[in-house]
């Protein structure tokens, strides 16, 4: 009974190829997020998506689209992927409310050769 | 735009022993909530501690707790009695007013027997 879970887990891949990162939650939350964790470990906010609408949408290249079918999924599908994507990216949810504390899955790893 | 400064790396700290982590914060907004989230090598993002502004009382979850200084903008995590399990990056985060974690960069904490 995962509450935030998100697939794979891995993903090696090559440049230029497109790629897509599932994410879905059974917590009931209203808002969905996805951060990028660098190789330096610093996490940053790419784009949050509040009952399916987007509300966050930080600087991050075009190549990078966020779709959410409904508020429990919100995926994450990159085009020509560039070395410099390789990352962790996580998913997290949270209630609207900014005292509700975010729940994170297990993060993602993309590595692109 | 709101920061969140850690100003250590690395920490050390022996079994049993005590240990704090530093983070500093800046934000215009009078209410306003802070986190601690643990980040293992297992990747997963774990939240530690919560700590809403207007509360003096500071936050408290077994041998974790803060000393939250509200006029400095100060925010520590103090880790009583250390435990192996306890090393970890550890990361001070901030709610955002677009409604979004803000990260520091992180504590990397070694705990030693």
């Amino acid at each position: 009974d995962t509450a935030v879970s998100q697939t794979p887990k891995y993903l090696v891949t090559q440049m230029g190829n497109d790629k897509s990162i599932k994410c879905e939650q059974n917590l009931g939350h209203d808002t969905m997020y996805w951060y990028k964790q660098d190789s330096k470990k610093f996490l940053k906010i790419m784009f949050s998506y509040n009952n399916k609408e987007l509300i966050i949408n930080e600087t991050v290249p075009n190549r990078f689209s966020p779709k959410s079918p409904d508020k429990a999924h919100l995926n994450l599908h990159i085009n020509s992927l560039e070395l410099g994507d390789s990352a962790v990216y996580f998913c997290a949810s949270s209630p609207r409310s900014r005292s509700q504390p975010q729940h994170f899955g297990d993060g993602t790893r993309l590595s692109i050769l | 735009a709101q920061t969140v400064t850690q100003s250590q790396p690395e920490m050390s700290v022996q079994e049993a022993e005590t240990v704090t982590l530093s983070c500093t914060y800046d934000t215009s907004e009078s209410d306003y909530y802070l986190f601690w989230y643990k980040q293992p090598p297992s990747r997963q993002m774990i939240l530690v501690i919560r700590q809403e502004a207007y509360k003096q009382q500071n936050a408290t979850e077994n041998r974790f707790s803060v000393n939250f200084q509200k006029a400095a903008k100060s925010f520590s995590l103090k880790i009583s009695d250390s435990q192996l399990g306890d090393a970890a990056m550890y990361f001070c985060a901030q709610w955002d007013s677009g409604y979004a974690l803000n990260f520091g960069k992180g504590t990397s904490l070694l705990v030693t027997p």
